[in-house]
């Protein structure tokens, strides 16, 4: 059964450092991996979708990775910045629709 | 394009009432999905469409939900009777290709049973 861990829980980091999101899975046999961001009382907001095949995947400060082989993804957030703070999710889909969530990471970034 | 839209964004009932959520897809998308989030259990899958047709409703708490997709662009999640402990947030995401795409999500309806 996969099962999606996301540590640390919670992170307090000051504006404008670079700072390293994890995300772990039990099953290597992924469709994909997604991350989200949500923020509070909102909906969650795709930030990256990796493919199974891929290694990585950048979108502005942020870059995303995946090594399947240890079960293991990334979140890098380059040069943080107040509006960085929320809630980042990681899920990996290894059927044609089911999600398996993690519990998500609690980012505040301190002005 | 508007993205998915939920009505009611929030939602306070008495228990035994029957409560509708509504949910529009992104138009062209043909996976929907409708999910529960509560601060203990995280996000649960409820239900999955594709094309219309429910395809997953495994997640379903029990017979006092139910989901139809009538057309493309319009989803229902109905609870009769609700009972305290489905106060939660209820999210609809829409998908264009299953969940080998990327999910967009609804903002949510918030709801609360007294």
């Amino acid at each position: 059964k996969q099962e999606v861990t996301q540590i640390p829980a919670a992170l307090s980091v000051p504006e404008g450092e670079n700072l390293v999101l994890n995300c772990s899975f039990t099953d290597s046999a992924i469709y994909n991996l997604q991350w989200f961001r949500q923020d509070p009382g909102k909906g969650l907001t795709s930030l990256l979708l990796i493919q199974s095949s891929q290694r990585e995947q950048t979108s502005g400060r942020l870059n995303a990775s995946l090594d399947k082989s240890s079960g293991r993804s990334t979140l890098y957030i380059a040069a943080s910045q107040p509006g960085d703070s929320a809630t980042y999710l990681c899920a990996v889909s290894n059927s044609n629709y089911q999600l398996i969530w993690g519990a998500g990471t609690k980012l505040i970034i301190k002005p | 394009d508007a993205g998915v839209i939920q009505s009611p964004r929030h939602e306070v009932t008495e228990m035994g009432q029957e409560v509708t959520l509504r949910c529009k897809p992104i138009s062209g998308h043909n996976s929907l999905f409708w999910y529960r989030q509560t601060m203990m259990r995280g996000l649960e899958l409820l239900i999955y469409f594709n094309n219309n047709v429910p395809i997953d409703d495994s997640g379903m708490p029990e017979d006092r939900f139910s989901a139809k997709m009538p057309n493309a662009s319009f989803s229902t999640l109905k609870i009769q009777p609700s009972e305290p402990r489905d106060s939660a947030v209820y999210f609809c995401a829409s998908s264009l290709e299953s969940a080998t795409g990327e999910l967009f999500f609804g903002e949510g309806s918030r709801l609360t049973v007294l």
